[in-house]
C-alpha cells in the first residue's frame, strides 16, 4: 500500500516570502500521479498542482512550482512571493495510474500554512 | 457548472440516530468518492463509484455505514445508528473517465452528541 508523509505540521512564512513544504511517499509502483491541495476555511479542497511521474520536468502554476524527485520519493512544494489568500491547509496526495479501480486519492497529514502580513 | 454539491453542509445529530448524506456529482463525470477528514486519521476513503457500481468500499468502517448510487447523479453515505466517532467532516468528490483530477464538494461537517 502506498502511504504519504508530510512532516512538518505547521510552517509559516513572511508575506512575499518563498516558502517549501516538504512530502515524502512509499509507493512500488514505477508510474503514478502526486498532488498538492489546498484547503482553507471555507474546507473547500482545491487543486494547486499535479506532476505525472514520468514527466522528469517539475510542474509549475504560476507562483506554485513542485521539486520532483522520484528517486528520493520526494515532492515539495514551493510558494514564492506568498500572498495572505495562501493561508491555509496543504495536503500531498498520490494516485495510482496503473489499473482500473486505483484512482483514489492517499493523503498525507497535511502542513498548516500561515502566512505573517 | 455548479461543482460537486453536497447537503446538508452542517448536521448535527443525537447518537442512535440515523444519518444521511447527500452527493451530486458534476454531470459526466463516472467516479465518485466519498472521503472522510478526521483530526486523528486525516482524510481517507470511505468508498468509490464507477458508473454507479461499488468499485472500493475496503475503507468503509463497519456495517453501520452504507453508501448507494442510485443513479449517476446521486449518492448517499448513511450511518446508522451514528455514534460520536463518527463526527467528522465528509467529502464526495467526483472525475471522469480518463482524467487524473477530482473535484471535491465542499463538506458536510457531522457532529455527532
Amino acid at each position: 500500500a502506498q502511504t504519504v508523509t508530510q512532516s512538518q505540521p505547521e510552517m509559516s512564512v513572511q508575506e512575499a516570502e518563498t516558502v517549501t513544504l516538504s512530502c515524502t511517499y512509499d509507493t512500488s509502483e514505477s508510474d503514478y500521479y502526486l498532488f498538492w491541495y489546498k484547503q482553507p476555511p471555507s474546507r473547500q479542497m482545491i487543486l494547486v498542482i499535479r506532476q505525472e511521474a514520468y514527466k522528469q520536468q517539475n510542474a509549475t502554476e504560476n507562483r506554485f512550482s513542485v521539486n520532483f524527485q522520484k528517486a528520493a520519493k520526494s515532492f515539495s512544494l514551493k510558494i514564492s512571493d506568498s500572498q495572505l489568500g495562501d493561508a491555509a491547509m496543504y495536503f500531498c496526495a498520490y494516485r495510482s495510474v496503473t489499473n482500473f479501480g486505483n484512482e483514489k486519492l492517499t493523503f498525507g497529514t497535511g502542513t498548516r500554512l500561515t502566512i505573517i502580513p | 457548472d455548479a461543482g460537486v454539491i453536497q447537503s446538508p453542509r452542517h448536521e448535527v445529530t443525537e447518537m442512535g440516530q440515523e444519518v444521511t448524506l447527500r452527493c451530486k456529482p458534476i454531470s459526466g463525470h463516472n467516479s465518485l468518492f466519498w472521503y472522510r477528514q478526521t483530526m486523528m486519521r486525516g482524510l481517507e476513503l470511505l468508498i468509490y463509484f464507477n458508473n454507479n457500481v461499488p468499485i472500493d468500499d475496503s475503507g468503509m468502517p463497519e456495517d453501520r455505514f452504507s453508501a448507494k448510487m442510485p443513479n449517476a447523479s446521486f449518492s448517499t453515505l448513511k450511518i446508522q445508528p451514528s455514534e460520536p466517532r463518527d463526527s467528522a467532516v465528509y467529502f464526495c468528490a467526483s472525475q471522469p473517465d480518463g482524467e487524473t483530477e477530482a473535484f471535491f464538494g465542499q463538506g458536510t461537517r457531522l457532529t455527532v452528541v
